[in-house]
C-alpha cells in the first residue's frame, strides 16, 4: 500500500552541489508532478508529466530538471543548488485530470 | 492566472464546533476542485474532489460543496474533534492537469 514514495525524507546541501530527488508510484497513474512548499507562498508546480515519456515546465522550473524514467518513476534534479531552493519538495500522481491527486510524504531540503 | 484564496488563514473552535472553511478563485474554467489535510511535517491527504460538474461531496463528516459561476467552495466540518486540527487545503485544476493551491486555513479543536 506504498502510493507515491519520495527519497530521501530530508537532505543538506551546500551551495553549488547537485542532487537528485527520486519519486515512485505503484498505482499505474499516468500522471506525475513535482511541487514546492515555501512558507507564506503555498504549493507552486515545478515540472509536471502528463505521460511517459513527456514533460512540462510549471510555475517555477528554473534551477531544475526533470526525467520520467518510465511510467512510475519521476526524478527532480537539482544541478547547482542555491538557498533559494531550500524548501519542501512534493511529488504526487494521478491517472488522469478528473481523477485525484496523490501525495508522497516530501522531502526536506536545505541548501546552506 | 488563476488564483486561489483561502479564508480565514487560521481558525480556533472548541470540540464539538461544526465549522465551514472557505476557498475562492478566479477563474470559473476549472476540471475539479480537490480538498487536502495536511498536519505539520507531513504530506498531503486527499479529502475530497469535486467535479465541475457537480455540486457537493460527503465523506463521512465532511461536505464539500462547489458553486464555479461564483467561483467559490466550501469545507464543512461536523462535530469537530482535536484529531481534525491540520492545514486545510483547497486546490483547482487547470487545464494541464495540475493543481493550484491556496495558502491553507490552520484549523484548531481545542478540547
Amino acid at each position: 500500500n506504498a502510493g507515491v514514495t519520495q527519497t530521501p525524507k530530508f537532505q543538506v546541501l551546500k551551495t553549488g552541489q547537485s542532487m537528485t530527488l527520486q519519486c515512485a508510484q505503484d498505482m499505474n497513474h499516468n500522471s506525475m508532478y513535482w511541487y514546492r512548499q515555501d512558507p507564506g507562498m503555498g504549493l507552486r508546480l515545478i515540472y509536471y508529466s502528463a505521460s511517459e515519456g513527456t514533460t512540462d515546465k510549471g510555475e517555477v522550473p528554473n534551477g531544475y530538471n526533470v526525467s520520467r524514467l518510465n511510467k512510475r518513476e519521476f526524478s527532480l534534479r537539482l544541478e547547482s543548488a542555491a538557498p533559494s531552493q531550500t524548501s519542501v519538495y512534493f511529488c504526487a500522481s494521478s491517472h488522469g485530470r478528473e481523477q485525484p491527486q496523490h501525495f508522497g510524504d516530501g522531502t526536506r531540503l536545505s541548501i546552506l | 492566472k488563476q488564483e486561489v484564496t483561502q479564508i480565514p488563514a487560521a481558525l480556533s473552535v472548541p470540540e464539538g464546533e461544526n465549522l465551514v472553511l472557505n476557498c475562492s478563485f478566479t477563474d470559473s474554467a476549472i476540471y475539479n476542485l480537490q480538498w487536502f489535510r495536511q498536519d505539520p511535517g507531513k504530506g498531503l491527504t486527499s479529502l475530497l474532489l469535486i467535479q465541475s460538474s457537480q455540486r457537493e461531496q460527503t465523506s463521512g463528516r465532511l461536505n464539500a460543496s462547489l458553486d464555479k459561476s461564483s467561483g467559490r467552495s466550501t469545507l464543512y466540518i461536523a462535530a469537530s474533534q482535536p484529531g481534525d486540527s491540520a492545514t486545510y487545503l483547497c486546490a483547482v485544476r487547470g487545464s494541464q492537469g495540475n493543481l493550484i493551491f491556496g495558502k491553507g486555513t490552520k484549523l484548531s479543536v481545542k478540547p
